[in-house]
């Protein structure tokens, strides 16, 4: 089945700078590939997405790429701000069925 | 407020006991998720319904476990005789089959069993 890798496990910024977040995955029929921050308490929140047809997404301060030959895909934030500090998931799934969740990246944005 | 809607959000139960969670989906979803998430690690499958078809059961869904989504509306999640190691968060998600199929979650459920 499929196998999702997440890099960092810990991640510290100062306010202002950007912050990658990198994913892997195994299975090559893997098509879309979604973000979510989670927040102390609460459930996962989508920030953003990526189909296997797309190389590149941006919204805002965020943004996606995928690399489908090297099953890399990453999350960047740009501008980073203390709200960005939460846990942040990478997931795969094939055709939008059971999500494979990353192990989470801790993002901590220092003023 | 018309998102995913979890019950009870925390539940404390002593080994051994049965316990229910229910989840309310985004109204025009037809299919339901649910997921376990234990502290440090990512939410894992568990089991998703479209209408009111169980369509795929994870192997961590043991026979302790039930889930059930009657009329394809709301759906409940039962853990007969539960044990510790069955403490965590478990999260519900909903999408809409046939367009942008982003999946939504819920608030979570966080399950304590002492």
């Amino acid at each position: 089945g499929e196998n999702v890798e997440q890099h960092p496990s810990t991640l510290s910024v100062q306010e202002g700078d950007s912050a990658v977040i990198k994913c892997t995955y195994s299975d090559s029929a893997s098509n879309y590939f979604p973000w979510y921050k989670q927040e102390l308490g609460k459930g996962p929140q989508l920030i953003i997405d990526i189909r296997s047809n797309v190389g590149e997404k941006k919204d805002q301060r965020i943004a996606v790429t995928l690399n489908k030959t090297a099953k890399h895909f990453s999350l960047h934030i740009t501008e980073t701000q203390p709200e960005d500090s939460a846990v942040y998931f990478c997931a795969a799934s094939k055709s939008f069925q059971k999500l494979v969740f990353g192990t989470g990246t801790r993002l901590l944005v220092s003023p | 407020d018309t998102g995913v809607s979890q019950d009870p959000r925390h539940k404390i139960t002593k080994r051994g006991q049965n316990v229910t969670f229910r989840c309310d989906p985004i109204s025009e979803h037809n299919r339901l998720y649910w997921y376990r998430q234990t502290l440090g690690q990512g939410p894992e499958f568990l089991t998703y319904f479209q209408n009111e078809a169980q369509l795929e059961k994870s192997r961590l869904l043991s026979d302790r476990f039930s889930a059930e989504r009657p009329k394809g509306s709301f759906s409940t999640l039962e853990i007969q005789r539960t044990e510790q190691g069955d403490s965590a968060m478990y999260l519900c998600a909903s999408s809409s089959k046939g367009r942008d199929t982003e999946a939504f979650f819920g608030q979570g459920t966080r399950l304590t069993v002492v």
